[in-house]
């Protein structure tokens, strides 16, 4: 079966310090890998998707980078975080082709 | 851009009683929709979805209900129990594109 592993699953960062989060997959090949923030009381926000190996989308321009070194490996970056960056950050996986995403535990990332 | 609302934040029954939770959309390219259940600090879990060219789902105690012409979905979930209390999101979908609402979080009272 499919598991997704997120770490760490807290995070609490001085403003203007870098930011690597680190996303897995395990038991499936060349899935789409997604990168979401939920800010507090709202939806979950796209921030990056990625269907394959080097391949990067970005929906919101913003402080934040990702990168797939690995086909199931997702890594969501800043240089220099801001205080606005704090949220829960949820990484997803699909099968190619198909609807449903899979989501991870999630990052919770408190800015101060 | 709010592509996907869900009005009620938050949504009370009582145990054995029906709960409808309800999603409106704007993008009539959308075609294929989702709800996800959420536990506080969890991701969401995929609870359930249909395509643009159904109306109806049904997966046990949870169905879906998709209206094209009015851009309106809503969950049913008969009868409630005390567990399916949590935050629920719906989510519309084209290709990789996924919106949510901002979620309605659902109480269960035994």
């Amino acid at each position: 079966s499919q598991t997704i592993h997120q770490w760490p699953a807290t995070l609490v960062q001085p403003v203007g310090s870098p930011l690597s989060l680190e996303c897995t997959v395990e038991g499936t090949s060349n899935p789409n890998l997604y990168w979401y923030r939920q800010a507090a009381g709202r939806g979950l926000q796209l921030l990056f998707y990625s269907v394959g190996i080097g391949q990067i989308s970005s929906e919101v321009p913003q402080n934040l980078s990702a990168s797939r070194p690995q086909d199931r490996q997702f890594i969501l970056s800043s240089k220099k975080l801001l205080l606005s960056d704090s949220g829960f950050y949820l990484c997803a996986w699909s099968v190619q082709g198909n609807y449903e995403q899979y989501f991870g535990p999630g990052t919770r990332l408190t800015v101060t | 851009d709010q592509q996907v609302k869900q009005n009620s934040p938050s949504l009370s029954v009582q145990e054995g009683r029906i709960s409808i939770l309800n999603c409106d959309y704007t993008n009539s390219m959308f075609d294929y929709f989702l709800w996800y259940k959420k536990y506080p600090a969890e991701g969401p879990t995929f609870l359930i979805s249909i395509s643009s060219i159904k109306d109806k789902n049904e997966d046990g105690r949870f169905t879906v209900f998709l209206n094209k012409s009015a851009k309106h979905l809503s969950l049913h979930i008969v009868p409630s129990q005390p567990g399916d209390s949590a935050v629920y999101f719906c989510a519309a979908s084209v290709s990789y594109d996924m919106r949510f609402g901002a979620g309605t979080r659902l109480t269960v009272k035994p």
